[in-house]
């Protein structure tokens, strides 16, 4: 498989639940990203990983919580959400100064 | 920080149309601009990546230029077809791995 894969596609979770967004590459790229898009709102950084290392937290709350074992994966543990967290939840990765590859996202409601 | 903007937000057009979009930012000291496009409730997928150094490029019918002095860049759509109706994207990459994004511009074309 080629890209970058994300699962579940969909996912529909209560305010006290535990989850986990997964995400896997296979370009052999060094950064991997999380992104949030919400309605009527340009995409927004979450999180940025380069050589598992995190470099980037753009002020996201702690009930979000990302994880980089190595350069092909990423997570993102879910934990006590909210109602306005419901969004599309993109992972992207890239290698240097070249382009983005995006995921297909996961589609999260928090009810 | 750095501000994209897109214009229009929206465009319908009659299918066999040549179309223009627009995407300005605010800081010129970019690495490259990217332009996506994205399918409802989809992930996106990257159309052209004009690196700082180039005026720029072409893939197909797509045709993305860059003028980084006066901070904007065109993406030329050639004889459009019903399927490219698709929100599209400008994403400009500054210092560091993050990509800031316009809001997109949503483009229907009709048969």
């Amino acid at each position: 498989e080629t890209g970058v894969t994300q699962t579940p596609r969909h996912l529909v979770m209560g305010m006290t639940n535990k989850k986990s967004l997964k995400c896997e590459q296979h370009l052999g790229h060094n950064a991997m990203y999380w992104y949030k898009q919400s309605a009527k709102k340009p995409l927004e950084l979450m999180f940025v990983y380069n050589f598992k290392e995190q470099t980037e937290n753009n002020s996201v709350p702690s009930r979000f919580s990302p994880e980089c074992p190595n350069s092909s994966h990423l997570f993102l543990h879910l934990h006590t959400l909210q109602p306005e967290d419901s969004a599309l939840y993109l992972c992207a990765s890239s290698q240097d100064n070249y382009g983005y590859t995006f995921g297909s996202g996961t589609r999260l409601t928090v009810v | 920080k750095q501000e994209v903007t897109q214009i229009p937000a929206a465009l319908s057009v009659p299918e066999g149309e040549n179309l223009v979009l627009n995407c300005s930012f605010t800081d010129s000291a970019i690495y490259n601009l990217q332009w996506f496009r994205q399918d409802p409730g989809k992930g996106l997928t990257s159309l052209l990546l004009i690196q700082s150094s180039q005026r720029e490029q072409t893939s197909g019918r797509l045709n993305a230029s860059l003028d980084k002095s006066s901070g904007r860049s065109t993406l030329y759509i050639a004889a459009s077809q019903p399927g490219d109706s698709a929100t599209y994207l400008c994403a400009v990459r500054r210092s560091g791995y993050a990509l800031n994004f316009g809001k997109g511009t949503s483009l229907l074309v009709t048969p």
